[in-house]
């Protein structure tokens, strides 16, 4: 079956260290990855999508990866900050369909001082 | 620019009863979602809509739970009877058409939390 998969276990690193969350996806051949961020309480908030043909994406602190041989995108946050804690969510289509957006498990993020 | 909308934030109620979720997009967006999240989980898509009509509702648990976006503007989601497991958040989101196969970006409302007793 299909899956998105996100280590479930909390990352805590300290602050000014990059994070580095990974998304491992399964029995999928995504043309593209999403990233979003999710706050306690709050809906999810997008944050990058990266295609199959971009190695890499940036925006300010934030870099997504997309390696299709290792079927793995790979976020990081780096000088991350404690206004960084959060649940970071990976999601995608199956390919070729732009319907049933699926959603990782996600990862908290902990950044303390 | 006015963010989704969605009420009642919270509601709780016993097994068995009944309970909509309303929830209005963003003005312009064509695609509208239901996903439900469980505590600890990711969002769990649920059904959605593209203007007025259904483009997937394979995991709408269709024994107890409807869903319409009459007009394709507003939806509301209702669940009869509900049972236990049902306690989670409601998630609307709402986005521009895909392009393609290019899903758009999501902007997510801030969900209606049920608890079911």
């Amino acid at each position: 079956s299909q899956k998105i998969e996100q280590n479930s276990e909390a990352l805590n690193i300290q602050e000014g260290k990059t994070a580095t969350l990974t998304c491992n996806y399964t029995n999928y051949s995504p043309a593209y990855l999403q990233w979003y961020r999710q706050d306690p309480g709050r809906g999810p908030v997008f944050l990058l999508l990266i295609r199959e043909n971009e190695k890499e994406k940036r925006k300010e602190r934030l870099k997504v990866t997309f390696d299709t041989t290792l079927k793995q995108s790979l976020f990081h946050i780096t000088a991350s900050q404690p206004a960084d804690s959060a649940t970071y969510l990976c999601a995608t289509c199956p390919v070729g369909t732009a319907s049933k957006l699926t959603f990782g498990t996600g990862t908290r993020l902990q950044v303390t001082l | 620019e006015a963010g989704v909308a969605q009420s009642p934030r919270y509601k709780i109620i016993e097994k068995r009863q009944s309970v909509a979720f309303w929830c209005n997009p963003i003005s312009g967006h064509a695609t509208l979602y239901w996903y439900q999240q469980i505590l600890g989980q990711g969002p769990k898509l649920l059904i959605q809509f593209q203007n007025n009509g259904v483009v997937d509702d394979s995991q709408l648990p269709k024994d107890r739970f409807s869903a319409e976006r009459l007009k394709g503007v507003d939806s509301t989601l209702k669940i009869q009877p509900a049972k236990l497991e049902d306690s989670a958040v409601y998630l609307c989101a709402s986005s521009l058409p895909p392009e393609g196969s290019l899903a758009g970006e999501l902007f997510f409302g801030e969900g209606s939390r049920l608890t079911v007793l």
